[in-house]
């Protein structure tokens, strides 16, 4: 089985950086992905990390380390619009089969 | 990017009745496509892998009679809830990896049974 962990919320100040961590435990790990999901909405993408290191995309950054089971989503320059649930979501073993945290819940305040 | 939708965005039916959720990949073919099961303030479980051709795989714990899926072609899956119940009121979303394996989401169904 799998076992993803994420804190349930998180708040920051508009403007700030703010640090999600995800932690998990699978066997044939096969990559990590990050997803914001808005109420009501689906998830839309937003990173995907299969070696370790940090990739940076505009405002948002995601590191990984495998040895580890880490993974942080990194939001800098954050923004009102930035409020909406994180889901860290893991891919393994079968092909493209995707399991997720529970994600998440960020709020921006001003 | 490529583009997966699905319909209807919402349906409320009473309960017992069947409801068919479509979901489609507009402009790719995916031979794959994931049926997810979102409750209120909880995160996606995976329910079941459609495979064009052949039977989905379901996840443990998934009553693959209640809940049918059909992958007829390469850009369609349907997830049939039949003899729906209160407790099936839920969010339901697909998704499919395009050829660059990115994951793309439909905009989800919310299903509200009577």
């Amino acid at each position: 089985g799998q076992n993803i962990d994420q804190p349930t919320e998180m708040t920051a100040t508009e403007g700030a950086i703010v640090q999600i961590n995800c932690t998990y435990q699978t066997s044939g790990f096969n990559g990590l992905f990050w997803y914001q999901q808005h109420a009501g909405e689906a998830p839309t993408f937003l990173s995907y990390n299969v070696l370790d290191g940090l990739e940076e995309k505009g405002r948002f950054s995601s590191f990984l380390s495998r040895s580890k089971g880490y993974s942080y989503l990194l939001l800098k320059e954050l923004q009102m619009k930035d409020s909406a649930s994180y889901l860290c979501a893991v891919r393994s073993g079968g092909y493209q089969k995707v399991t997720f945290g529970i994600g998440t819940k960020l709020q921006v305040i001003p | 990017g490529a583009v997966v939708s699905q319909h209807p965005s919402w349906v409320i039916c009473k309960s017992g009745t069947s409801v068919k959720i479509e979901c489609r990949s507009l402009d790719f073919q995916a031979t794959t496509m994931f049926w997810y099961r979102q409750f209120p303030k909880q995160s996606l479980m995976l329910m079941a892998t459609s495979n064009e051709g052949s039977k989905a795989t379901y996840e443990q714990g998934v009553e693959k009679d209640k809940f049918l899926i059909n992958h007829a072609s390469l850009t369609l899956s349907t997830l049939t809830v039949t003899s729906a119940h209160p407790e099936d009121s839920s969010f339901y979303i697909c998704s499919a990896f395009d050829r660059t394996d990115t994951q793309y989401f439909g905009p989800g169904t919310r299903l509200t049974v009577l």
